[in-house]
């Protein structure tokens, strides 16, 4: 298993300009999520989603949007980049059961964003 | 609404020295789950335990160990022992699974370096 994959590693995008950032997990996982995270802070939850077709809001989601059209992919979307959107991107997927059991989050290995 | 806080942002030891890392959580939750990832200088995250709210007992793993303590809201980490390879940041993190949606708040992170 690859676990969770992401592409680019690396990226340096003009203001103003949109990306994608793709995501890809092979362990049949429901839930997927979409995580910044800033120089001296934890990660922030930007989206997340409970499965394919499902998608809902985190606690930073302005400026981003997603998709997640099978179980496998979940991309995020940088519409008009930002200076403030300049961070690390890390994509992460976990199993639930839709009850009460949180199972732990695997990680994918983070694209670094520039923007400038 | 929930929040953890990891008070201590960065700590130094030698080798062969114990180490513990401070995690406060709040939550109105009565039913929630503890996480702590390490993340090595490479970056990816790295998951290390899941404890839920109803289980105070404390845990070992090798070198690591970990102390709940509901009563003071506390999800503490220690090193026992430590080597190079431990230099990492450490996130504490929590999770309400309320209707399944699972998502995770993170402390900042406290950074260790253990010096040879």
């Amino acid at each position: 298993n690859a676990g969770v994959t992401q592409t680019p590693k690396f990226r340096i995008l003009k203001i103003g300009q949109s990306m994608t950032l793709q995501c890809t997990q092979d362990m049949n996982h429901n839930y997927m999520y979409w995580y910044r995270q800033d120089p001296g802070m934890g990660l922030k939850l930007i989206y997340y989603s409970v499965g394919a077709g499902i998608t809902d809001k985190g606690e930073v989601p302005n400026g981003y949007n997603v998709s997640r059209s099978t179980t496998e992919d979940f991309p995020l979307r940088l519409e008009l980049a930002a200076p403030s959107q300049t961070s690390v991107y890390f994509c992460a997927s976990s199993y639930s059961n839709g009850y009460t059991n949180s199972y732990e989050q695997y990680f994918g290995p983070g694209t670094r964003l520039t923007v400038t | 609404a929930q929040k953890v806080t990891q008070a201590q942002t960065e700590i130094s030891v030698v080798e062969k020295e114990d180490v513990t890392l401070d995690c406060v959580y709040e939550t109105r939750d009565t039913t929630y789950y503890l996480f702590w990832y390490k993340q090595p200088p490479s970056g990816e995250l790295v998951f290390l335990i899941r404890r839920n709210s109803f289980d105070e007992q404390n845990e070992i793993s090798g070198r690591y160990s970990w102390n709940f303590q509901k009563s003071t809201s506390s999800f503490n980490f220690t090193i026992t022992a430590s080597q190079v390879v431990d230099s990492a940041v450490y996130f504490c993190a929590l999770s309400a699974a309320l209707g399944g949606s699972e998502k995770l708040v993170f402390g900042k992170g406290m950074k260790l370096t253990v010096n040879p």
